[in-house]
């Protein structure tokens, strides 16, 4: 297995401009998860997915969109970059919403807004 | 409002010594407390977890020590190498749906912890 992957890697983008990352899983996981971290600010919860064609808004979601329509994919849209989003991106996976239940993380995407 | 308060930001530690970091809760619906350890450059990985329902969970050099009277939990790393040297983070989730955030993580702001040799 694979895991859970991200792509790209690292990203530079201008204002104003637009760009998807994204997050795949080969676990068939139900509950996907996007994050932000930023220096000092730990891990923040952007959206959340509890299935397919189900998401849901965590802690900062302004300025990004998501989307389910697998099991396995779940893309983090960035509708017009803004410097405050420059931020590593993480997405996570876990078997469902049930506690107990150990959430995997991707290798994360660096993105940097000029 | 933070709802998982970390400390420290910072430690440094010698070879051999023990690490002690620290976390405190607000939110009595929690009943899971995991703790991440992230390398530069990489995603967080699960490190060691515990339930509300023990007060101490111990795995090889790694313990959480767990006090629900005074909603704080805690990570000791025993002997510290300098293998050990990353950022660590304190979280905790509920599963009963309180705001509909059943199974969400609330992540501390993470301890950078440095094992000097």
């Amino acid at each position: 297995n694979a895991g859970v992957t991200q792509t790209p890697k690292f990203q530079v983008l201008k204002t104003g401009q637009s760009m998807t990352l994204q997050c795949a899983q080969d676990m068939n996981h139900e509950y996907m998860s996007w994050y932000r971290q930023d220096p000092g600010m730990g891990l923040r919860l952007i959206h959340y997915s509890v299935g397919a064609g189900i998401t849901d808004q965590g802690e900062v979601p302004n300025g990004y969109n998501v989307s389910r329509s697998t099991t396995e994919d779940f893309p983090l849209r960035l509708l017009s970059a803004a410097p405050s989003q420059t931020s590593v991106y993480f997405c996570a996976s876990t078997l469902d919403r049930g506690t107990y239940n150990e959430q995997f993380f991707g290798p994360g995407t660096r993105l940097t807004v000029l | 409002q933070q709802q998982v308060k970390q400390s420290p930001q910072s430690l440094i530690v010698q070879k051999g010594g023990i690490s002690i970091i620290n976390c405190a809760y607000e939110n009595t619906a929690f009943d899971y407390f995991p703790w991440y350890q992230q390398f530069p450059g990489k995603g967080p990985a699960l490190l060691i977890a515990i339930r509300p329902d023990v007060s101490e969970k111990k795995e090889g050099r790694f313990t959480i020590s767990f006090n629900k009277s005074a909603k704080q939990f805690s990570l000791h790393i025993m002997d510290s190498q300098p293998g050990d040297s990353a950022t660590y983070f304190c979280a905790a989730s509920s599963g009963s749906n309180y705001g509909g955030s059943q199974g969400n993580l609330i992540f501390g702001k993470g301890t950078k912890l440095s094992v000097k040799p």
